[in-house]
């Protein structure tokens, strides 16, 4: 079964210091990560997917296999980056697609 | 881009009534639509997955005669929680994957706030 670990339930950082979230998957198959956002009283919306490999809103991750994680980072955060950060891994279960969510990181970037 | 609208957005209703909650696919056909639920500073946790025109498979635990999905269109699937009880009061999220999109993308709805009092 596929697990995701989001090891931090709050971080606070900040205006202008380095942020990372962490994120660690446990999947036999190969995996596909994301990591979704979900701004005060917003909808869940996707931030960036594993794949793709850019950088939006000055966020990056990268899978890391061998560790087995999928950290968010960015170097430099932002008051407006205050939001609920969840890790989601991707995979095929029985003839079924399924998305499954860590926990969450609450991320305050305070002023 | 792709948008998910739920209907209704908050509903109330007395123990013992069942309520119904539709979520559809705007703007993109969506063969697979996914029922979550969510509790207050919990993360999703998924309840079904529906595809067009098939009966949803459920998540262990998540009594399939209880909540009632409905998948007959690409671009509406509907949630019904029969006889309803407080401790089902919760978030419920639908989410829809895009039939053409590239990569494994979901697009979520807004949520329905249900409160069974």
């Amino acid at each position: 079964a596929q697990r995701v670990t989001q090891p931090e339930k709050l971080l606070s950082v900040f205006k202008g210091a380095p942020v990372e979230l962490k994120c660690n998957y446990s999947y036999s198959g190969s995996p596909e990560l994301f990591w979704y956002v979900q701004y005060s009283r917003q909808r869940l919306q996707l931030l960036l997917r594993h794949i793709s490999r850019e950088s939006i809103k000055g966020f990056t991750a990268d899978l890391n296999k061998g560790e087995t994680s999928f950290h968010l980072k960015k170097p430099f955060a932002q008051e407006e980056d205050s939001a609920m950060y969840y890790c989601a891994l991707a995979a095929f279960w029985g003839s079924n697609y399924k998305l499954t969510f860590g926990k969450g990181t609450l991320l305050t970037v305070n002023p | 881009g792709a948008v998910v609208s739920q209907h209704p957005s908050w509903v109330i209703c007395k123990s013992g009534t069942s309520v119904k909650i539709e979520c559809r696919s705007l703007d993109f056909q969506a063969t697979t639509m996914f029922w979550y639920r969510q509790f207050p500073k919990q993360s999703l946790m998924l309840m079904a997955t529906s595809n067009e025109g098939s009966k949803a498979t459920y998540e262990q635990g998540v009594e399939k005669d209880k909540f009632l999905i409905n998948h007959a269109s690409l671009t509406l699937s509907t949630l019904t929680v029969t006889s309803a009880h407080p401790e089902d009061s919760s978030f419920y999220i639908c989410s829809a994957r895009d039939l053409v999109g590239t990569g494994a993308e979901q697009y979520f709805g807004p949520g329905t706030r249900l409160t069974v009092t």
